[in-house]
Parts: structure tokens; C-alpha cells; sequence
């Protein structure tokens, strides 16, 4: 079965309104989550790193007043889209991994689409 | 220079063909490397890891070439649920959570035709 979710998995909203993802790990505890958004036909590019109870770390080019990401325990993560406009309609996927397992071994949502009118 | 870099295709050949990827990274320092599939609007999923002296799992083989930063991965007798984006992936050396960021190739797209 799943081991992290991710909600929802796709959502249309108008320009200027903020949109909430939640990853969810759902049997083990993680303490850091990967953002990642991809645009089609590209890459996932890595937004940011989150770490339960810490600030997050962004990439080079990735606002963090406009990606909000809180980790306040260790089985939630959220990314919050503060007024999406358009350019931001993207499929947007967390990921996590089990502390001491294979660095191969990571666990991805099933991604969020995003469609910003 | 993009650091993991592929062929973006589209691939598309008959059933049963055998279609190769080819992927070049950047940084020396990586550490491991890996071929993922991912379906249209679909989360990537882990094909293989990729070894240096090759490994084969069925009808894929992965293959890697430290001295050129090179990796491969070959389909042989292609299905049609083939079809899919094939992922280039590179772990870097290190520890902490740094040492899990995954960095993706754009991605070869595979259309398997009957």
C-alpha cells in the first residue's frame, strides 16, 4: 500500500488564491521531505528540503515567501502556493525515506496537479 | 552543462524491439545512480539501480561508466506497458539528509507500438 500520501492530487483555482499540499508519511516517521515540481515535459526539479521542526532549505530561484513549507511533525509536511498565479500550474510531488534504509530507497506522493486560472 | 542530461526522444518502436537510453551527468563525485519510470501524471517509480560492473534485471540492463559519467539502460523485446518516460537519476557522495537529494534527467519518453 501507500507509504506517503499526498492530498489532494489535483486541484484548479483561481489567480491569487493560496493552495494547500499535505504529504502525509503514513507508517514511519519522516523527518525530512523533498519538494519537487515538474513542469511538463521536464525534469522534477527540487524546490525544497524539509525538516520536521526546522525552517526549510530552497532551492536557488525558489521563493520561500511563496512556497510556505511547514514540517511540524514528523508525519506531516505541507506546501502551500501563497497566490498562485498561472506560471505555477505544475505537478508538485513530495518524498521522503526511512531513516538508516537504502539511500535508493525513496518513497514518493502521488503528486498533486496544480491549474491556476 | 544540465547535471544529469538524456535524450529526450520520444522513442517510439514496435513490440518486441530493443531500445537503448543514454545518460551523461556532471558531477564526478556522484555516487549512485539509478533508472526510474514514470507514467504520464504519475509519481516516478524505481526501475533499477545501476551498477558499474552492470546488472541486469530481466529484460533491462543498466550499465554504468564511471570514467565517462556515462549510464545506460537497455529494453530488450519490448511490451507495450513499456511505454512510459524512463528517468536517469544521481545520489551524490555524503551524508544527512543532503546525501538522499535525488537529481532527475528531464526523462527519454518510450512509446511501444503494436
Amino acid at each position: 500500500g501507500a507509504v506517503v500520501s499526498q492530498h489532494p492530487s489535483w486541484v484548479i483555482c483561481k489567480s491569487g488564491t493560496s493552495v494547500k499540499i499535505e504529504c502525509r508519511s503514513l507508517d514511519f516517521q519522516a523527518t525530512t521531505m523533498f519538494w519537487y515540481r515538474q513542469f511538463p515535459k521536464q525534469s522534477l526539479m527540487l524546490m525544497a528540503t524539509s525538516n520536521e521542526g526546522s525552517k526549510a532549505t530552497y532551492e536557488q530561484g525558489v521563493e520561500k515567501d511563496k512556497f510556505l513549507i511547514n514540517h511540524a511533525s514528523l508525519t506531516l509536511s505541507t506546501l502551500t502556493v501563497t497566490s498562485a498565479h498561472p506560471e505555477d500550474s505544475s505537478f508538485y510531488i513530495c518524498s521522503t525515506y526511512r531513516q538508516g534504509a537504502p539511500r535508493e530507497t525513496q518513497y514518493f506522493g502521488p503528486g498533486t496537479r496544480l491549474l491556476v486560472l | 552543462r544540465k547535471e544529469v542530461e538524456q535524450d529526450p526522444g520520444p522513442f517510439n518502436v514496435p513490440e518486441g524491439a530493443t531500445v537503448a537510453f543514454n545518460c551523461t551527468y556532471s558531477n564526478s563525485a556522484s555516487q549512485s545512480f539509478f533508472w526510474y519510470r514514470q507514467d504520464c501524471r504519475k509519481e516516478p517509480k524505481l526501475l533499477m539501480s545501476v551498477y558499474s560492473s552492470g546488472n541486469e534485471d530481466g529484460r533491462f540492463t543498466a550499465q554504468l561508466n564511471r570514467a565517462s559519467q556515462y549510464i545506460s539502460l537497455l529494453i530488450r523485446d519490448s511490451k507495450l506497458s513499456d511505454s512510459a518516460t524512463y528517468l536517469c537519476v544521481v545520489l551524490p557522495k555524503g551524508a544527512g539528509a543532503g546525501s538522499y537529494q535525488l537529481t532527475f534527467g528531464k526523462g527519454t519518453k518510450l512509446s511501444v507500438i503494436p
